[in-house]
């Protein structure tokens, strides 16, 4: 059974960072492309940044360009998402999800980042 | 960005009876590749989002029957043929062909 397990979401200050993590079971993690995407609160979801299966590619949506940073340990199963100055405009849920025929076939349960002073 | 418009934005159905939701995206979805990666997804209240389709019309694993998809090029269609109590939530539908987008969401809930 493929499971998507999110962890480190907190309540964080304007500027501050955070890492969220993502473990991946059930599955050969190496083989796909994962994604982090994110939902604000009465929102539809948002793909914030991707990473290739062997970690050599990655993408982000204009608005974290230079702020987040997706990356992966192939050997632990395991993305995650560092996120730097963060703004109240970033508080959302945060999904990791894998990535198969261009769209998003499982999604973990998500973690609650909140950006407040 | 390739933006998706859906609706109607809340759709109230009577159980048993047919739901229809309309996706048209601002760029033609067809990719280079010839496949065209439109996909629909059901979010439950407090559940994450689960995909119900993708390449227009090829229903996920598990997903009933009832649900189905169609459309081409700019347009699309996921419809119930008859609603069920589960079936009420938001109703995403989403892009691969460009950076993945999705709609604003269709929230169906029960007459």
């Amino acid at each position: 059974e493929v499971q998507l397990v999110e962890s480190g979401g907190a309540v964080v200050q304007p500027g501050g960072s955070l890492r969220l993590s993502c473990a991946a079971s059930g599955f050969t993690f190496s083989s796909f492309w994962m994604s982090w995407v994110r939902q604000a609160p009465g929102k539809g979801p948002e793909r914030v940044a991707n990473i290739k299966e062997d970690g050599g590619e990655t993408y982000y949506v204009d608005s974290v360009k230079g702020r987040f940073t997706i990356s992966r340990d192939n050997a632990k199963n395991s993305v995650y998402l560092q996120m730097n100055s963060l703004r109240v405009e970033d508080t959302a849920i945060y999904y990791c999800a894998r990535d198969e025929s261009k769209s998003f076939d499982y999604w973990g349960q998500g973690t609650l980042v909140t950006v407040s002073s | 960005d390739v933006v998706l418009t859906q609706s109607p934005l809340s759709l109230p159905v009577t159980l048993g009876q047919p739901a229809s939701i309309s996706c048209t995206s601002s760029q033609s979805l067809v990719n280079t590749d010839g496949n065209t990666y439109l996909s629909w997804f059901q979010q439950r209240p407090g559940q994450s989002p689960r995909r119900l389709i993708y390449k227009v019309s090829n229903r996920d694993s598990g997903v009933p029957d009832r649900f189905s998809g169609s459309g081409s090029g700019t347009d699309f269609t996921l419809k119930i043929s008859r609603v069920e109590a589960e079936d009420v939530g938001v109703y995403y539908c989403m892009q691969g062909t460009h950076w993945k987008t999705f709609g604003q969401g269709t929230k169906v809930e029960i007459k």
